[in-house]
């Protein structure tokens, strides 16, 4: 099956910096990457994903990029705000196994 | 547009004693997935239904859990007996089709004394 690598597992930045985190996948047929914003007590949430067929997205603060060679996809947010404080998901999900898997996750810390 | 639903948000119980999560997907949404949730890490996929049909359940631990997607909207999952090992934050999402953009409830916060 899919394995997903997450790091890192804790960051913590300052509010205006930029924050980056990573993730690996196995299965080189995954093909779908989302990436989800969990809060304390709250259930994940959506907040960009890209498919194979692209090797960035971006939306507003936030971008995606993909290394299909790699293996790779990377969460890029620029001017940090302290409500992006929370617990960051990767995921990668593909036709030969059909579900996403997660990796361990990433708290983001950002200090005002 | 209302968002997947999950009752309870919490619930206690003691060990040996059933219980059972509901979830509501998103209207239209097909497919429909529970997750299990331990704490400090990444959802765990329990169970994914396509409509009614369980199309992969092979992480559900069928001596105890089991699941249900009647008419291929609301499902339940259920736990009997519950073990001390049970207690997790059980997640339910749906996506419109298998592959697509999934968005997950609010959860159930497990506790089994």
């Amino acid at each position: 099956g899919e394995n997903v690598e997450q790091h890192p597992s804790t960051l913590s930045v300052q509010e205006g910096d930029s924050a980056v985190i990573k993730c690996t996948y196995s299965d080189s047929a995954s093909n779908y990457f989302p990436w989800y914003k969990q809060e304390l007590g709250k259930g994940p949430q959506l907040i960009i994903d890209i498919r194979s067929n692209v090797g960035e997205k971006k939306d507003q603060r936030i971008a995606v990029t993909l290394n299909k060679t790699a293996k790779h996809f990377s969460l890029h947010i620029t001017e940090t705000q302290p409500e992006d404080s929370a617990v960051y998901f990767c995921a990668a999900w593909g036709t030969s196994y059909g579900k996403l898997t997660f990796g361990q996750g990433t708290i983001l810390t950002v200090h005002p | 547009e209302a968002g997947v639903v999950q009752s309870p948000r919490y619930k206690i119980i003691e060990k040996k004693q059933p219980v059972a999560f509901w979830c509501n997907p998103i209207s239209g949404h097909n497919t429909l997935y529970w997750y299990r949730q331990n704490l400090g890490q990444g959802p765990e996929l329990l169970i994914r239904y396509e409509n009614e049909e369980a199309v992969d359940d092979s992480q559900l631990p069928k001596d105890r859990f089991s699941a249900e997607r009647l008419k291929g909207v609301d499902s339940t999952l259920k736990i009997q007996p519950a073990e001390l090992g049970d207690s997790a934050v059980y997640l339910c999402a749906s996506s419109h089709r298998e592959g697509a953009e999934a968005f997950f409830g609010q959860g159930t916060r497990l506790t089994v004394v």
